[in-house]
C-alpha cells in the first residue's frame, strides 16, 4: 500500500470541463510534487510546492493549476484540457527536498481527455 | 540533452539468475542517485540510493554499484524473482546544489522468466 494517496484513479473529462485532482499524504513530508507520465516514459516533473508555496513550476500550461491546501493535501486543477494531456498523472511527497530524500509516489489517476 | 541515459529498453533474465540493470549520466555535479520500480496502473516505488561518497550499497537483494570515473551506476538484484518484473527507473539529482531536479532515465523494463 502506498502512504501517498490520489483520487480518483481514473478520470475522463472533456475539453471543456473542469476538474481536480487530489492527492494526500500523512508521512510528514514537507515537499511535494506532480508528475506527469505518458506510457513507457520516465515522469516529468510538473510542480514542486515546499513548505506549502509552489517553489518550482516547470513551465506547465496554465490549464493545469496547483493548490496546496495545507501540508498534507495537494490538489491538480484542471481546465479546458487537450487530448494530448491524457497520462498517467503521479503524486509525490518527499521528507526534504527532491535531491535530498526520496520520492514517495501515489498509485497515480489515469486522466483521459476526450 | 539526456543526463540520464538507460540504454538498454528491456532485459530478460532466468528466475533465481542475477539481473543487472546499468544507467550512465553525463553530469559531473550529480551526487545523490535512486532506482525506481514501476509496475503497470501503480506509482513508481523507491528501492535503493547511494550517495557520491560510497560506491556500494545494499539492501536485501538489491545492490547498487556507483563508478564515479565512468560516471556509471548498476543495480543487481540477486537472486531474481518473477514479482521483479517491472520497469525499473534510475535517478540522480545534483544534491548540494540545495536539493537540485531529480532527473530520470527512460526505464528499462526487466522480464524475470520462471
Amino acid at each position: 500500500d502506498t502512504e501517498v494517496t490520489q483520487t480518483p484513479k481514473h478520470l475522463v473529462m472533456g475539453m471543456t470541463n473542469k476538474k481536480s485532482l487530489k492527492c494526500e499524504q500523512h508521512m510528514g513530508h514537507r515537499a511535494m510534487y506532480w508528475y506527469k507520465q505518458k506510457a513507457k516514459k520516465p515522469p516529468e516533473l510538473m510542480f514542486v510546492y515546499s513548505y506549502e508555496k509552489l517553489s518550482i513550476n516547470e513551465s506547465v500550461p496554465s490549464r493545469f493549476s496547483p493548490e496546496c491546501p495545507n501540508s498534507s493535501l495537494l490538489n491538480l486543477h484542471l481546465h479546458a484540457l487537450q487530448p494530448e494531456d491524457s497520462a498517467l498523472y503521479l503524486c509525490a511527497s518527499s521528507q526534504e527536498g527532491q535531491g535530498i530524500s526520496p520520492l514517495h509516489f501515489g498509485n497515480g489517476t489515469r486522466l483521459t481527455v476526450t | 540533452d539526456q543526463q540520464v541515459k538507460q540504454n538498454s529498453p528491456s532485459l530478460s533474465v532466468q528466475e533465481g539468475r542475477i539481473s543487472i540493470l546499468n544507467c550512465d549520466y553525463t553530469n559531473s555535479m550529480f551526487d545523490y542517485f535512486l532506482w525506481y520500480k514501476k509496475y503497470p496502473a501503480e506509482g513508481p516505488t523507491f528501492l535503493i540510493s547511494i550517495s557520491s561518497i560510497k560506491d556500494k550499497n545494499e539492501d536485501g537483494r538489491f545492490t547498487v554499484f556507483l563508478n564515479k570515473s565512468a560516471k556509471h551506476l548498476s543495480l543487481h538484484i540477486v537472486p531474481s524473482q518473477p514479482g521483479d518484473s517491472a520497469v525499473y527507473f534510475c535517478a540522480a539529482s545534483a544534491r548540494g546544489n540545495q536539493g537540485g531536479k531529480l532527473i530520470f532515465g527512460q526505464g528499462t523494463e526487466l522480464s524475470v522468466k520462471p
